[in-house]
């Protein structure tokens, strides 16, 4: 079963427009965490955040802001003010306590690719 | 600032053909991935080890792919015999198990191997 639903395959916006990124997960741990990833056309995979399963807490890093909800299993990803640098290929990625470790294997969905024009 | 480094980068080989994958992790991380990356299946673990110790090669076809740590400093991915079909980007990432909340798994560049 995809544990990481991206539905979202691609979107575009115009630089400046506020854009979210959805990411559904699906999981029967009750302790997981959860991932966001760029990865621009250089094809590196850039990490961007991590957020724990017990922090419902919303995060805000610049123009990144970050909506966890475990009611819905949610864990969307807002760029406020889009800019062309932002164009990326963006992964949600979730992954589990197995093990009784906090670093366990990431299970990633299949990804949004952003295109932001001038 | 430290980084996962993989080597090759770019590697173009014929099938049949051993191909081999090196990866350096961040100095002082103890847990290794392994991940490929293809159109059709997306981003999947191929294997993972902590404190060299292999956890988990689950995702690894165990008939043509071997994953080692000969010491802490260097990962090694072999495909031997190489096919078509294993032409993907091949990730490797590293992190270092705390206990925390911020245990993260950060990846190198990528080797982008084509079997011809």
């Amino acid at each position: 079963a995809q544990k990481v639903t991206q539905a979202q395959t691609e979107i575009s916006v115009v630089e400046k427009e506020d854009v979210t990124l959805d990411c559904v997960y699906e999981t029967r741990d009750t302790t997981y965490y959860l991932f966001w990833y760029k990865q621009p056309p250089s094809g590196e995979l850039v990490f961007l955040i991590r957020r724990n399963s017990f922090d419902e807490q919303n995060e805000i890093s610049g123009r990144y802001s970050w909506n966890f909800q475990k009611s819905t299993s949610s864990f969307n990803f807002t760029i406020t003010a889009s800019q062309v640098v932002d164009s990326a290929v963006y992964f949600c990625a979730l992954s589990e306590s197995g093990r009784g470790s906090t670093l366990g294997r990431l299970y990633f969905g299949r990804g949004t690719q952003l295109t932001v024009w001038p | 600032d430290a980084r996962v480094t993989q080597t090759p980068r770019h590697k173009v080989t014929e099938m049949g053909q051993e191909v081999t994958m090196r990866c350096q992790p961040i100095l002082g991380h103890n847990t290794v991935f392994w991940y490929r990356q293809t159109m059709m299946q997306g981003l999947e673990l191929l294997a993972y080890f902590r404190n060299r110790a292999p956890l988990d090669d689950s995702g690894m076809p165990k008939d043509r792919f071997s994953a080692e740590m000969p010491d802490a400093t260097l990962a090694t991915l072999k495909i031997q015999p190489s096919e078509p079909r294993d032409s993907a980007v091949y990730f490797c990432a590293s992190g270092l198990v705390q206990g925390g909340p911020t245990d993260t798994q950060y990846f190198g560049p990528g080797t982008r191997l084509t079997v011809l």
